[in-house]
């Protein structure tokens, strides 16, 4: 059974901090990852995807993988009310045609 | 540009009644997935079809049934819905064919009494 492991939160932050969001995942053969945000009563939404160990960038997101410590991480720098919402972490299943998503992390920023 | 379009957003339905959810994209992707989003659980795929004329199981199948009427549509028949069946479901479809980039659909409330 494939498992992705995230702190279900809530995590509370002040406007202007950088908000750090942790996921670790079960199988080796994992090569693609993935970070959805979903607001309460909302689908969710791809905001960030990464397939090599390192860091990626996107405007204020990055997502940080580390394949041999199975971890995946999401970094929201200068956080804004409107981040405010789950963020669910997602891992291939090593070529299957499923995503295995963890239970998601609630973040909160404060004003 | 509505991209996944799901109906109804909302439903009651006693134990033993049967529905169906639909779930249209205009975006011709090939992969569509049908999950479920319950407290404390998480997503879970209930169904996928990779491509037109394929499906197959997801991690909580039981008590669905799927059927992708074109390369648009894919539709989730519950024949006779339990309790255990209220929950939120999403329709999803994917540009990519192992499924990775999912657009959702809004969701359909469902709740069986």
């Amino acid at each position: 059974q494939k498992e992705v492991e995230q702190n279900s939160g809530p995590l509370s932050v002040p406007e202007g901090a950088i908000a750090s969001l942790n996921c670790t995942y079960s199988d080796r053969g994992s090569q693609s990852f993935f970070w959805y945000r979903q607001y309460s009563g909302k689908s969710p939404e791809l905001i960030m995807f990464i397939y090599s160990n390192g860091d990626k960038e996107d405007g204020r997101f990055t997502a940080q993988l580390n394949k041999a410590s199975q971890y995946v991480s999401l970094l929201i720098r200068d956080s804004q009310p409107s981040d405010s919402a789950t963020y669910l972490c997602a891992v291939d299943g090593a070529g299957s045609y499923q995503l295995t998503f963890g239970k998601g992390t609630k973040l909160s920023v404060i004003p | 540009n509505a991209g996944v379009t799901q109906t109804p957003k909302f439903q009651v339905l006693k134990t033993g009644q049967s529905m169906t959810l639909q779930c249209a994209q205009d975006m011709n992707h090939n992969s569509m997935y049908w999950y479920r989003q319950d407290p404390g659980m998480g997503l879970r795929l209930i169904y996928y079809s990779a491509s037109e004329g394929t499906t197959d199981k997801g991690e909580v199948p039981n008590g669905y049934n799927v059927s992708r009427l074109n390369k648009r549509e894919f539709s989730l028949r519950l024949e006779s819905a339990a309790p255990s069946q209220t929950s939120v479901y999403f329709c999803a479809s994917s540009e990519t064919p192992l499924g990775e980039k999912l657009f959702f659909g809004s969701g359909t409330q469902l709740s069986v009494l």
